[in-house]
């Protein structure tokens, strides 16, 4: 069965890092464009950050632009997300996704077809 | 505020149906494929139309997907109350390069 699980969540200071970490299994990480997406307390999702297959392109939100940065390692199965000069509004569960339903002979790519359970992060002194 | 613009809420009894609209622009709905997905709070959110109007497998027929223009919806037939949750829509925005998310609706089944 394909899962995704995210690690790395916890409490941080304001101005501080801390770097996020999802593992994939039962299927071909290494085909699939990956995606980091958040919700904070009370409000919706909000996609932060993408990564094609073999590394580039790379897609931020410009609420994040300069502060995170996402990157694979296909050899691990993972994609990590480093969150530098966190702020209190990046307090949210972040999810990782995997872009991309196949079926067949087809594949589907602007889908998020595969998410994690999320991980925590709270940004507050 | 949310590039898709989505109604906060909607409401319907068992049986019945209702559709959720997703409002966007030229730059996303409108030239790019749409996809909609499920979440209860503390879950993984879950797919249940893509590329506008396709349903992957396991979600049932109740669900179905449409396209005019800037405008996606989803429609539901059938309502049951394991039908209760958010739902997102989500597409593709070229201008700039980022994916896009609305705000959320949440489907209340009285």
């Amino acid at each position: 069965e394909a899962q995704l699980v995210e690690s790395g969540g916890g409490l941080v200071q304001p101005g501080g890092s801390l770097r996020l970490s999802c593992t994939g299994s039962g299927f071909t990480f290494n085909f699939y464009n990956m995606n980091w997406v958040r919700q904070a307390p009370g409000k919706g999702l909000e996609w932060v950050a993408y990564i094609s297959s073999d590394d580039r392109p790379r897609y931020n939100v410009d609420a994040v632009k300069g502060r995170f940065t996402i990157s694979r390692d296909n050899e691990r199965n993972s994609v990590y997300l480093q969150m530098d000069r966190l702020r209190g509004d990046d307090t949210a569960i972040y999810y990782c996704a995997k872009a991309g339903y196949c079926t067949g002979d087809t594949c589907y790519w602007e889908v998020f077809d595969l998410w994690g359970h999320g991980t925590m992060v709270t940004v507050s002194s | 505020q949310s590039v898709l613009t989505q109604p906060p809420s909607v409401s319907a009894a068992p049986g019945q149906e209702v559709t959720i609209s997703c409002s966007g622009s030229s730059s996303n709905i409108g030239s790019n494929y749409v996809s909609w997905y499920r979440h209860l709070p503390g879950t993984a959110p879950k797919v249940v139309i893509y590329d506008t109007d396709k349903r992957p497998s396991g979600i049932p027929d109740r669900f179905s997907g449409s396209k005019s223009g800037a405008s996606a919806t989803l429609g539901i037939t059938g309502l049951e109350t394991g039908d209760e949750a958010h739902y997102y829509c989500g597409t593709w925005d070229s201008s700039p390069s980022a994916w896009v998310f609305g705000g959320g609706t949440k489907l209340t089944v009285l």
